[in-house]
């Protein structure tokens, strides 16, 4: 089992719509949850940053991070098409110096 | 403007030339980093640094070296580039671990 699983998509989402895009992992001692937005030839950019469990909300964004299920979720609210991108998750120990990424999900808006 | 920039942002080069990708951050970081994007493989850590003059291998070290003798800069630097290092590339800084900021990539191709 890979260390953190995510669906690559692509995840085509109407105008207005909310996107649900979810990470399992397999280690038990993450402790750092990440999102990251990455535009066609761009860079990742941090979007959403939660440590151990629960929701964090940022405008039309929303992290959760469920340890017990090993199970992380960003939902987006009111889907625009500048949410067009590929977005991935990440994860690390807490003072490993290492991040995990997801092999990220791409999201296409569907006007 | 806080960033962190890379050049250079395109390379095609053969075998076996050595050639260097500069990084450069503007906010007094003290951790940086460098990975690989690959379709299907995702983000891939190939080393890392804590501060100056401290450096340790990431996920996939071989075929690369890196220095850090100032604390802005973090070169990458491939001494014999073979075909299967073409790949894009992306340095990060970050004053801790969990929350990364990327610079714009760089496309290198080895023919």
């Amino acid at each position: 089992q890979k260390e953190v699983e995510q669906d690559p998509g692509p995840l085509s989402v109407p105008e207005g719509a909310i996107v649900s895009l979810n990470c399992t992992y397999s280690n038990s001692a993450f402790q750092y949850f990440m999102w990251y937005r990455q535009y066609s030839r761009k860079g990742p950019e941090l979007l959403m940053y939660t440590y151990s469990s629960g929701n964090k909300e940022d405008g039309r964004f929303t992290a959760q991070v469920d340890k017990s299920s090993k199970y992380i979720s960003l939902f987006i609210r009111d889907s625009q098409p500048s949410d067009s991108a590929t977005y991935l998750c990440a994860m690390e120990e807490g003072g490993s110096e290492k991040l995990v990424f997801g092999k990220g999900t791409k999201l296409t808006g569907n006007p | 403007e806080a960033q962190v920039t890379q050049n250079p942002r395109y390379l095609i080069t053969v075998t076996g030339k050595k050639l260097t990708v500069t990084c450069s951050q503007n906010m007094n970081h003290e951790y940086m980093s460098w990975y690989r994007q690959d379709p299907g493989l995702g983000l891939r850590q190939i080393y890392y640094s804590m501060n100056v003059e401290v450096t340790d291998k990431g996920d996939v070290p071989e075929g690369y070296k890196v220095s850090r003798k100032e604390k802005r800069n973090f070169p990458l630097i491939l001494e014999s580039p073979s075909p299967n290092q073409t790949s894009l590339y992306f340095c990060a800084s970050s004053q801790s671990t969990d929350t990364q900021y990327f610079g714009p990539g760089t496309r290198l191709t080895v023919l």
